[in-house]
């Protein structure tokens, strides 16, 4: 079963507007971390926040992390036609002697020029 | 530097068949996970190689199997394909095993099974 869920499952913005995606997870974590997908491709690691951080900055990036609520938050300012992409989060998972990570089923962004 | 390089990018197979997937990770990175994304289940961890150890191992039937090898290059071989098969597989190369540090992943294979 998936371990983050995102939301919205899609959003469509202007460009120049912010875009606040979403996840929220169910069990225990260490870390939280959050990838972009364009169409078909490989994913781009974009930020990884641990648990003991609440906010983390990467250029237009901005991640918090709420782990009494088990949700994270992704906000892209001043938003480009080229953030147009999937983006997941993507939680660590532990047990049974073995770690992986579990992603959400992703928030696909539009991004109009 | 080069990133991690998957071949090949697209492969057609028929049901019954079986395919190998190869990786080459960054240079430097001793770590391999592979992971399947379908548009009905999303994102689904298959394996994780270091040092040509499996370290972990995702639930799927014993069809789909792996390898690591010296230089870090890794395979994945899947049997006796079935259509539910059809999917991007991607591969992720990170420096250190585990899942505490970001991982970079190649373009992906996308494989139909017709």
């Amino acid at each position: 079963s998936q371990q983050g869920e995102e939301d919205p499952q899609a959003l469509s913005i202007q460009e120049g507007e912010n875009a606040t995606m979403n996840c929220s997870y169910k069990t225990s974590i260490n870390n939280l971390q959050w990838y972009r997908q364009n169409s078909g491709r490989g994913l781009v690691h974009l930020i990884l926040i641990r648990s003991n951080e609440r906010e983390k900055h990467s250029g237009r990036l901005r991640v918090t992390l709420d782990t009494s609520k088990k949700s994270s938050s992704l906000l892209i300012t001043a938003s480009r036609a080229a953030d147009t992409a999937s983006y997941f989060c993507a939680t660590d998972a532990r047990g049974g002697g073995s770690e992986k990570l579990v992603f959400g089923k992703g928030t696909k962004l539009t991004v109009n020029p | 530097k080069a990133g991690v390089t998957q071949t090949p990018r697209y492969l057609i197979k028929t049901r019954g068949q079986q395919v190998t997937l190869s990786c080459s990770p960054i240079s430097g990175h001793r770590s391999v996970s592979w992971y399947q994304q379908t548009p009905g289940q999303g994102l689904q961890f298959l394996f994780e190689y270091f040092s040509e150890t499996q370290r972990n191992k995702g639930n799927f039937p014993g069809r789909f199997s792996g390898r690591q090898f010296s230089n870090s290059r890794s395979e994945m071989n899947v049997s006796t394909l079935e259509l539910g098969d059809s999917a991007l597989y991607l591969c992720a190369s990170s420096l250190r095993p585990g899942v505490d540090y970001g991982y970079t992943f190649g373009s992906g294979t996308r494989l139909t099974v017709v």
